[in-house]
């Protein structure tokens, strides 16, 4: 079963700082990742969807990468805002081919003001 | 364009009740999944509808869990006789996913919050 951790649990940062989210998989086989964000009392809303055979994908100020060989993805966010303050989830779909995802347990993101 | 809807929004129940959630997937959306989340346990799937497929229900974790989908759009997800450790927040996506080993991006429903008693 895919393992999938978040470091850190929860992150403040002043605002207009420049920070990375780490997300770590045990199983190599994977078929791609998702960054999500989640904010209190909603669903979640998809950033960025990252194939197996890519390395990164890149929307406005959000960075996501994927290192299979060393079972790792960042989402980098640059010049972090107060809107961004959520919680951060990364998933993962294995290679069954199925579409279910294993998510980790998040990141609380707060950017102070 | 509507997203992902789920009904109720909150849902509070007494132990050994049974519970129906709804989800309405976005409009052409083939594929819809549930998932729970839980205090202190993450995000975990439940089980996936892809077009008049058999359903993966891998992740139900017991025989009280069922779910349907109705005319490949709307899913009603049963939990017969609550237990509390049932109380979550269920959550609902559905993705364009063509076919089963297609992958696409999944949209979230805001969830229903069960809370057994």
């Amino acid at each position: 079963k895919q393992e999938v951790t978040q470091i850190p649990a929860a992150l403040s940062v002043p605002e207009g700082e420049n920070l990375v989210l780490n997300c770590s998989f045990t199983d190599s086989a994977i078929y791609n990742l998702q960054w999500f964000r989640q904010d209190p009392g909603k669903g979640l809303t998809s950033l960025l969807l990252i194939q197996s055979s890519q390395r990164e994908q890149t929307s406005g100020r959000l960075n996501a990468s994927l290192d299979k060989s060393s079972g790792r993805s960042t989402l980098y966010i640059a010049a972090s805002q107060p809107g961004d303050s959520a919680t951060y989830l990364c998933a993962f779909a294995d290679q069954t081919g199925a579409n279910n995802l294993f998510f980790g347990t998040g990141t609380r993101l707060t950017v102070i003001p | 364009g509507a997203g992902v809807s789920q009904s109720p929004s909150n849902k509070v129940t007494e132990k050994g009740k049974d519970v129906e959630l709804r989800c309405d997937p976005i409009s052409g959306h083939t594929a819809l999944y549930w998932y729970r989340q839980s205090l202190g346990q993450g995000l975990e799937f439940l089980i996936y509808f892809q077009g008049n497929s058999a359903p993966d229900k891998s992740g139900l974790p017991s025989d009280r869990f069922s779910a349907e989908r109705t005319g490949g759009s709307v899913s009603t997800l049963t939990i017969q006789r609550t237990q509390q450790e049932d109380s979550a927040v269920y959550l609902c996506a559905s993705s364009l996913a063509l076919s089963s080993t297609s992958t696409d991006t999944q949209y979230f429903g805001p969830g229903t919050r069960l809370t057994v008693l």
